[in-house]
């Protein structure tokens, strides 16, 4: 069965302070990793789409990686307005629907 | 702002009460989802229609739930006799540019009392 894990579940950062979330995925075929951004209260926002290993896709103070087996998303220099949780999905062959992990909680502290 | 409306934001209903929620893309996409995210979950896949048609249903959508795309524009989504169970944020979703990216709209958030 397809799966995606995210880790860790939550992160506390000072700002300033860069880290990196981990999504790391079992699924046949895949035909795309997806990183959103959610507010509480609010629906997914979409950040970047990965279709291969070695790519990478940068966004402000964002940068997502692809391996064969996992990815990355990259916080540099985190400001409090990144606190949000971090979805990460997939998509495999043959279907349009994305398989979600829960997320990463992510607070940064001024 | 997304481009996708979903209406009602909120609603408290008592158990085995019906439901509807409805989704409205301003401009037109081929292909709509349905997802529902309880708390601390990520989204589930529900449903998805390209055009009017339904191509994929999720076994999560129980003969108690029914989706319509009528004329391939906005969608609703019915629950028939709520089970507190039900309680969730249902999310409706547009593929914009045809590549699997989704754009989710606001949400509409239930609890069954």
């Amino acid at each position: 069965e397809d799966q995606v894990t995210q880790s860790p579940e939550a992160l506390r950062l000072q700002e300033g302070e860069s880290s990196s979330l981990n999504c790391s995925y079992t699924v046949s075929g895949l035909r795309g990793l997806f990183w959103y951004r959610q507010d509480p209260g609010k629906g997914p926002e979409f950040l970047f789409t990965l279709y291969s290993a070695g790519e990478e896709k940068e966004k402000e103070r964002l940068k997502a990686t692809l391996t064969k087996k996992e990815s990355f998303l990259h916080i540099t220099a985190p400001k409090p307005e990144d606190s949000a949780t971090y979805l990460c999905a997939v998509r495999m062959a043959g279907s349009y629907q994305l398989t979600f992990g829960k997320g990463t909680k992510l607070s940064v502290i001024p | 702002d997304t481009g996708v409306s979903q209406d009602p934001r909120h609603k408290i209903t008592k158990r085995g009460q019906n439901v509807t929620f409805r989704c409205d893309p301003i401009s037109e996409h081929n292909r709509l989802y349905w997802y529902r995210q309880t708390l601390g979950q990520g989204p589930e896949f529900l449903t998805y229609f390209q055009n009017e048609a339904q191509l994929e249903k999720s076994r999560l959508l129980s003969d108690r739930f029914s989706a319509e795309r009528p004329k391939g524009s906005f969608s609703t989504l019915e629950i028939q006799r709520t089970e507190q169970g039900d309680s969730a944020m249902y999310l409706c979703a547009v593929d914009r540019v045809g590549t699997g990216e989704l754009f989710f709209g606001e949400g509409s958030r239930l609890t069954v009392l």
